[in-house]
């Protein structure tokens, strides 16, 4: 079945530092694929999409695309700033369950801590 | 736009207590609602999802059930709570999509 491999943390990084949380996926046919971002206290919030092959998400400063010879999804943020530190999870579409809904798989989640 | 609520925002019961949490979900129909428990160290667990009314499925066998009484309105209850049940529970929704879209949560602790 579809599954999601993500680097573990914690990441540590100083300000204004370059951001790559790794993200391999194994999957059957073509699922999206996600990264979403957990602020402490909070719920899962969707940071950005990929929808096939060579797509490119973007939100925030952050990118994502999706390598299929790679199956990987790795983000990357060009400077970090310390309100980027959250838990960051990557997730692929897993199956279709009807009527127009879909579950999903996530990674385990990757801490982030900014410091100034 | 669409907005989804939890409440309780957090929660401490005894072990063996019952357990009712409830997420709506407004600005939208038919949405497709999932449960989700986030424990310590283990990342997210798919609980259950609904399609619609009355429509119920599980992931995983527990002393948990849920149950969607209303089009927008997903609730999750247990009738004895275990220490084990302790966690961050998310409901999310989506319509004809696969992207989720999360709640703000439900900490919850059983002592």
């Amino acid at each position: 079945g579809n599954s999601v491999t993500q680097m573990e943390g914690p990441v540590t990084l100083s300000e204004e530092a370059f951001l790559t949380i790794n993200c391999t996926y194994t999957a059957t046919g073509y699922p999206s694929l996600f990264w979403y971002v957990q602020y402490p206290g909070e719920g899962l919030q969707l940071l950005l999409k990929a929808t096939k092959a060579d797509d490119k998400g973007s939100n925030k400063g952050f990118e994502a695309t999706y390598r299929k010879e790679t199956t990987s999804f790795h983000l990357e943020k060009g400077s970090v700033q310390v309100s980027d530190s959250a838990v960051y999870f990557c997730a692929l579409t897993r199956t279709y369950s009807g009527a127009g809904s879909y579950q999903l798989t996530f990674g385990k989640g990757t801490k982030l801590s900014v410091i100034p | 736009s669409q907005t989804i609520h939890q409440w309780p925002a957090t929660l401490v019961q005894p072990v063996g207590s019952p357990l009712s949490l409830e997420c709506t979900v407004e600005g939208t129909s038919n949405p497709n609602l999932y449960w989700y428990r986030q424990a310590a160290g283990r990342g997210l667990q798919l609980l259950f999802y609904s399609v619609g009314i009355g429509q119920i499925s599980s992931e995983v066998p527990q002393n948990l059930s849920a149950s969607r009484p209303q089009d927008r309105q997903f609730i999750l209850s247990s009738k004895k709570l275990l220490l084990s049940d302790s966690g961050f529970y998310l409901c999310a929704w989506s319509v004809y999509s696969d992207t989720q879209y999360f709640g703000p949560g439900t900490r919850l602790t059983v002592l």
